[in-house]
């Protein structure tokens, strides 16, 4: 069965750019979520979407967004970049709630964005 | 709001050796999930074993096993007959068992060095 695939792996971009990265879970998980890691924050929470619905969101201002799709794949856009911006981005997924496997997330190998 | 705290930024074990890794957490809920995910040079978090805080009894996975102590907050990781594979970013995480969102909060993780 295929992981959770993040596209793209690796991107550049300028302040002031915008840039979209994408997550397609695992088949049949319904919940995606992602995170940014940083050295000077760590890990830290940025939203998860179930059902195409935003059900929690991170201490992120409102340039971060996301979206889910009918199909589950899910999008986060980040807008007027700024070179704090620049980190590893993860996106993880899991099962619906009701399984025994709902409570633990799988994560992608992260999209790196450097912003200059 | 939880915290998740590592107190090693770094430890090193000699191959086949054992080593435990430290993560206390602080939270007022009574039901909740932790998690010991490691994240190898590749940067794809992987998960090593979860535990709920329910159970009693302390999980084990093949060479990993944990030692929960519900009351003090901690949740410990042991590697027995550590191998160079082993050698990682180790973070520690808490997720709550409340509601449906599978927020996870991560400490700031122990790097584990395995020496041949």
């Amino acid at each position: 069965k295929a992981g959770v695939t993040q596209t793209p792996r690796y991107l550049i971009k300028t302040r002031g750019q915008q840039v979209t990265l994408s997550c397609s879970p695992i088949s049949g998980h319904r919940s995606v979520s992602w995170y940014q890691q940083t050295p000077g924050q760590g890990l830290q929470f940025l939203f998860e979407y179930f059902s195409e619905t935003q059900r929690n969101k991170g201490n992120f201002p409102g340039r971060f967004s996301g979206r889910q799709f009918s199909n589950s794949r899910s999008e986060m856009n980040v807008s007027t970049l700024e070179l704090g911006d620049s980190a590893l981005y993860l996106c993880a997924s899991s099962l619906a709630s009701g399984s025994s496997g709902a409570n633990v997330l799988t994560f992608g190998a992260g999209s790196r964005l450097t912003v200059l | 709001a939880q915290t998740v705290t590592q107190s090693q930024p770094e430890m090193s074990v000699q191959e086949a050796e054992t080593v435990t890794l430290s993560c206390t957490y602080d939270t007022s809920e009574s039901d909740y999930y932790l998690f010991w995910y490691k994240q190898p040079p590749s940067r794809q978090m992987i998960l090593v074993i979860r535990q709920e805080a329910y159970k009693q009894q302390n999980a084990t996975e093949n060479r990993f096993s944990v030692n929960f102590q519900k009351a003090a907050k901690s949740f410990s990781l042991k590697i027995s007959d550590s191998q160079l594979g082993d050698a990682a970013m180790y973070f520690c995480a808490y997720r709550s068992a409340k509601g449906s969102a599978r927020q996870l909060t991560f400490g700031s993780g122990t790097q584990l060095t395995v020496l041949p």
